[in-house]
């Protein structure tokens, strides 16, 4: 069974960079079937995607967040990282990451980790 | 603003049918498989229904799925007090080249 986590730290300051970490286990990110995504909500809102890396370090990432958004791959520690630069209280969300089926379904959610963006 | 439109909340009462729409596009749900997730407050979602009306193994078959054009729906038949949960639609959009999700529905089992 697949199983993600995200680490990393749960507070950030205004302005600064977030940065996190999945770790996946009983599954290898090298999977050609597999996009390894970052997703994240807001609290009492709803879900939204942030963007996905393949094992080849190919990226696609949503155009709102595009100019702040770097993800990158590990394939020799089976982890894959998000970086989000110049937060704002905005920010300020769970974020999960979760294993795609190519472009048809997230099967594999990670637990999440709140982030918090202040001061 | 979400790309896919869901109602907020829906109710019903136990052994109920209840259904949750999710409204897109040609490029979105009129192109591309629809998934829908359940989550519970404080934990992830969970997988429930993929390419369209597929159930994921576990899932008990009281869950159904459905798509029609552009819109695609949940059915929740024989509802039951531990279905209250918030539900997600989701796609890929190719006009976007993302994914994209619905507002979610808060499911109350009254």
């Amino acid at each position: 069974q697949v199983q993600l986590q995200e680490s990393g730290p749960g507070l950030v300051k205004p302005s600064e960079t977030l940065s996190l970490t999945c770790t996946v286990s009983g599954g290898s990110v090298s999977s050609g079937s597999d996009y390894w995504n970052w997703i994240r909500q807001p609290p009492g809102k709803g879900l939204e995607w942030i963007g996905y890396i393949y094992y080849s370090g190919r990226t696609n990432y949503n155009s709102s967040l595009k100019s702040r958004v770097t993800m990158s791959i590990d394939t020799s520690k089976n982890q894959f990282s998000l970086r989000l630069s110049s937060v704002t209280a905005a920010d300020t969300a769970v974020y999960y990451c979760a294993r795609a089926q190519g472009i048809e379904y997230f099967h594999h959610w990670g637990q999440g980790t709140l982030v918090s963006v202040s001061s | 603003q979400s790309v896919l439109t869901q109602p907020p909340s829906a109710s019903a009462t136990p052994g109920q049918r209840v259904t949750i729409s999710c409204s897109g596009s040609s490029s979105s749900i009129g192109s591309n498989p629809v998934s829908w997730y359940q989550q519970f407050p404080g934990t992830a979602p969970k997988l429930l229904m993929y390419n369209d009306n597929q159930r994921p193994s576990g899932v008990p078959d009281r869950f159904s799925g459905s798509k029609s054009g552009t819109s695609a729906s949940l059915a929740i038949s024989g509802l039951q007090s531990e279905d209250e949960a918030d539900y997600y639609c989701a796609t890929w959009d190719d006009s976007l080249n993302g994914w994209v999700f619905g507002g979610g529905t808060k499911l109350t089992v009254l």
